[in-house]
């Protein structure tokens, strides 16, 4: 089944202990990236990447790190997560970066830093 | 910077009849995709209707339409005869090279 997995999908962490997020995809998918929900702003880009090794900051990138070592896999690190990180992740593919590409999206990731 | 606005928190409507969720948008840019998603209660994104800036014909998939006026910059999304199952929050989206959601709008069907 083609899919795009999370794990975990629920954390709860304190403040300053390093946690990463996985993602990765079956669909061979050249373009993936990462979403913040909150409450009254909607879906907010993290970060994106457009193939292996290619990475680009979206409009809240701070406090987040990515890393693109293999297509499938696009994992979301927090190397000293605070309160203000609390939030619901998605992360989604699509084909390639063009436009028209339907991003598909894991089933989110609800975090929340004590 | 781009921006998606959606005006309308909450919307309404009875079962059979049709509604229209708000979406507008500020770009400077003439390539551009835009999307309208829903997320049921289990909180999965999924893709309802998407339309290509350039094309002049609005999309349309089965229950639902898009009003794309691309000189006002909106791109608002009819659903008729509504069902229980669309209860949900709708976000608007765009897409140029980064992606770009709205707040979203919750809407409720009422049977």
């Amino acid at each position: 089944e083609a899919q795009v997995t999370q794990n975990p999908r629920y954390l709860i962490t304190v403040t300053g202990k390093k946690l990463t997020v996985t993602c990765s995809q079956n669909m061979n998918h050249e373009y993936m990236s990462w979403y913040r929900q909150d409450p009254g702003l909607g879906l907010r880009q993290i970060y994106y990447s457009m193939n292996v090794e290619v990475t680009d900051k979206g409009d809240v990138p701070e406090g987040y790190k990515v890393s693109r070592k293999e297509k499938r896999n696009f994992p979301l690190i927090l190397e000293s997560p605070s309160p203000n990180q609390t939030s619901l992740y998605f992360c989604a593919s699509s084909l390639t970066a063009r436009g028209y590409n339907e991003q598909f999206f894991g089933p989110g990731t609800r975090l929340t830093v004590l | 910077a781009q921006t998606v606005t959606q005006s309308q928190p909450e919307m309404s409507v009875q079962e059979a009849e049709t509604v229209t969720l708000s979406c507008t948008y500020d770009t400077s840019e003439s390539d551009y995709y835009l999307f309208w998603y829903k997320q049921p209660p289990s909180r999965q994104m999924i893709l309802v209707i998407r339309q290509e800036a350039y094309k002049q014909q609005n999309a349309t998939e089965n229950r639902f339409s898009v009003n794309f006026q691309k000189a006002a910059k909106s791109f608002s999304l009819k659903i008729s005869d509504s069902q229980l199952g669309d209860a949900a929050m709708y976000f608007c989206a765009y897409r140029s090279g980064r992606v770009r959601f709205g707040a979203g709008t919750r809407l409720t069907v009422k049977p």
